[in-house]
């Protein structure tokens, strides 16, 4: 079972910015917060992690409240080409490696 | 870039034949992973691998093995293909991935068993 809850969908416009929120209301103290993007027909790509506070590289931004149950990627001025899955994961630092758990992710649609 | 390449994009195969996926990573990393897609089950995990001819299974092994002779390459095997094993198979690769970071994914390969 995945331990997040995300959005099913989201539907957006070109050039604006993209706030998808994921809940983890049972986050565990060693859990990071780990975002994977997908297209169709091709496997996830790792978008960004974070702990606690704000995380930025240069293809989003993660927000992670004090109290960490939820968390909220921020995607600037998103193009057509951004229109993906969007995996929020909850995962163990130390824990058994290749446990990533994929719920049913966010389905973003950018229009033009 | 690391890139994660599986052999076959598409594939078709006849219920009892032996099936060999194949996934070659670039970046030698250490870990390499094969899971399964299938919707509203997410990804699941069948087997990976630490090491050279190290392997472990992961949360679905039944009914597939593994092979891991080079650092880069790690194949699946389906023994004895069944229909319920048509998905969409998906390898990674990364070195330490601690939390979920940094995991590489090939473009996957989208099995049918008829």
């Amino acid at each position: 079972l995945a331990k997040t809850t995300q959005p099913i969908s989201m539907d957006s416009y070109e050039g604006q910015e993209v706030n998808i929120t994921c809940s983890h209301n049972n986050i565990a103290t060693n859990d990071y917060i780990t975002w994977y993007q997908q297209f169709p027909s091709q496997g996830p790509r790792f978008i960004i992690q974070g702990y606690k506070t704000k995380v930025t590289n240069e293809v989003a931004s993660l927000f992670i409240p004090a109290d960490r149950k939820s968390s909220t990627l921020s995607l600037p001025r998103v193009s057509l080409s951004d229109t993906a899955v969007y995996y929020c994961l909850s995962v163990d630092y130390g824990g058994s490696q290749g446990n990533l758990i994929f719920g049913k992710g966010t389905k973003l649609s950018v229009k033009p | 870039d690391v890139k994660v390449t599986q052999s076959s994009r598409y594939l078709v195969k006849r219920t009892g034949e032996k099936v060999f996926l194949e996934c070659v990573q670039d970046m030698d990393h250490e870990n390499m992973f094969w899971y399964r897609q299938d919707p509203g089950l997410g990804l699941r995990l069948i087997y990976f691998s630490y090491d050279v001819k190290m392997k472990e299974k992961g949360d679905i092994p039944e009914g597939y093995s593994v092979s891991r002779e080079k650092k880069e390459r790690f194949s699946l095997i389906l023994e004895s293909a069944s229909t319920n094993q048509t998905s969409m198979y998906l390898c990674a690769s990364t070195n330490g991935g601690y939390g979920g970071y940094g995991y590489t994914f090939g473009s996957g390969t989208r099995l049918t068993v008829v």
